[in-house]
């Protein structure tokens, strides 16, 4: 069973940051937390990931608490094209990379 | 970032006929794949796990030989549906990555079985 809890859906205005919540309330000390999303009808696309520390690529920022038990996922300006289920998922370091996924959000982004 | 390809993007068969669809790394190779399968609405499920040169390992409840996957070489893993049936119709889609890289996902492969 997936080990993330997110809420299922959420809406977000065109142009607004989107700011997608997870909890990872049995996250052990060597896991990292990723995030992809998928488009309707496509594969899960990588998005960002981290151990500890906040990230941030040219897709988007990730916010993780100190106690890890929680991660923040944020799209700066939201497009119509982020619409997406956003997955997030607790990896070991070194692991064979099969990904257990969630029930994700569904983010809609309203125009 | 890395590119994987999965081919066809879609198929109708008929029930009883079997239904290929192959995944490929197009700049890396991969060791080891993973093939999910996902129902409308629902998230993808892990079926199997694909190693170049040896048996696949498959998930509990998952038929090995219903779903037949050969790994015959480091850039193409096949997935091979056989005697489909219409509750086989569903979104398949496969993923590869490279040594403790993040996993590269395929496009995915909608199969209808009528």
């Amino acid at each position: 069973d997936a080990k993330t809890t997110q809420p299922p859906s959420m809406d977000c205005a065109e142009g607004r940051a989107a700011n997608l919540p997870c909890n990872h309330s049995t996250i052990s000390g060597n896991e990292y937390v990723y995030w992809y999303r998928q488009i309707h009808s496509q594969g899960p696309q990588y998005i960002i990931h981290g151990l500890k520390n906040n990230e941030t690529n040219e897709m988007a920022s990730l916010i993780i608490t100190e106690d890890r038990k929680s991660s923040t996922l944020i799209l700066p300006h939201a497009t119509l094209r982020d619409t997406a289920v956003y997955y997030c998922i607790d990896l070991s370091a070194g692991s064979a990379r099969q990904l257990t996924f969630g029930s994700g959000t569904q983010l809609t982004v309203l125009p | 970032g890395a590119v994987v390809s999965q081919h066809p993007s879609r198929v109708i068969c008929k029930s009883g006929t079997s239904v290929k669809i192959e995944c490929r790394s197009l700049d890396f190779q991969a060791t080891t794949m993973f093939w999910y399968r996902q129902f409308p609405k629902k998230s993808l499920m892990l079926m199997a796990t694909s190693n170049e040169g040896s048996k696949a390992t498959y998930e509990q409840g998952v038929e090995k030989d219903k779903f037949l996957i050969n790994h015959a070489s480091l850039t193409l893993s096949t997935l091979t549906v056989t005697s489909a049936h219409p509750e086989d119709s569903s979104f398949y889609i496969c993923s590869a990555s490279l040594m403790n890289t993040e996993a590269f996902f395929g496009q995915g492969t909608r199969l209808t079985v009528v």
